[in-house]
């Protein structure tokens, strides 16, 4: 693994089930994050993680749920997906402190389509 | 709360100078960022600046930051085909990191 990836790369699913997007980073990086992109809207924050056993909310958490058990994995889960969620997912990770360390690394994206 | 804010679309013709500009709101901010999406593809960092520089230059990158009316403008030289994507400006602040909305570029050969 090189960097930060994302799976599955697309997915159908049908309203109501239950979908993990799963993320995972090899870079050590203390800080975690998933957004949703969206044409019009730009890239929204859904949930982050400063540090493993640590999670917060961003800005449109509504319906999703993450968990941070260890440093290199960060799943974002649907409990019971609605066509609202159709989006496409970006989990991203970065180290924290020092000015060079601040940039985000994103992973390729999940794009996930909810019918 | 945070906002940053960009136009949603810019042309340019291939060999042509590109500027995107972007404003952001929060007066606490210590980085801005211009990252690049290409199709298909998550976000890359392009370029960063210091909120205490008032311009940075890369090859043919040129950041520009004026502190006083908060505004961030990324000046691309020599615009290539391979420059087509969307362009996020970025803010830091604290832990936080607010994006705007992109700025598509399209360029023309």
């Amino acid at each position: 693994i090189a960097g930060i990836t994302q799976a599955p790369t697309s997915q159908i699913l049908a309203a109501g089930r239950r979908m993990t997007l799963r993320c995972t980073q090899d870079m050590r990086h203390n800080a975690m994050y998933w957004y949703r992109q969206d044409l019009g809207l730009g890239l929204r924050l859904i949930h982050y993680s400063n540090t493993a056993g640590t999670t917060g909310k961003g800005e449109v958490p509504d319906g999703y749920s993450v968990s941070r058990a260890n440093t290199d994995d960060f799943p974002l889960t649907l409990a019971s997906a609605v066509p609202s969620q159709t989006s496409v997912y970006f989990c991203a990770s970065s180290s924290t402190g020092g000015p060079v360390k601040v940039e985000q690394f994103f992973g390729p994206g999940t794009r996930l389509t909810v019918l | 709360g945070e906002d940053v804010e960009q136009s949603l679309f810019l042309s340019v013709r291939e060999g042509d100078s590109s500027v995107i500009n972007c404003t952001y709101t929060d007066s606490s901010s210590t980085y801005l960022y211009w990252y690049k999406q290409e199709p298909g593809a998550g976000l890359q960092l392009l370029t960063y600046i210091f909120s205490n520089m008032d311009m940075k230059q890369d090859q043919r990158l040129t950041v520009l930051l004026n502190k006083k009316d908060k505004h961030l403008s990324l000046r691309i030289a020599d615009t290539q085909t391979g420059d087509s994507a969307i362009y996020f400006c970025a803010e830091k602040s604290y832990q936080k990191v607010t994006f705007g909305i992109g700025t598509k570029l399209q360029v023309i050969p």
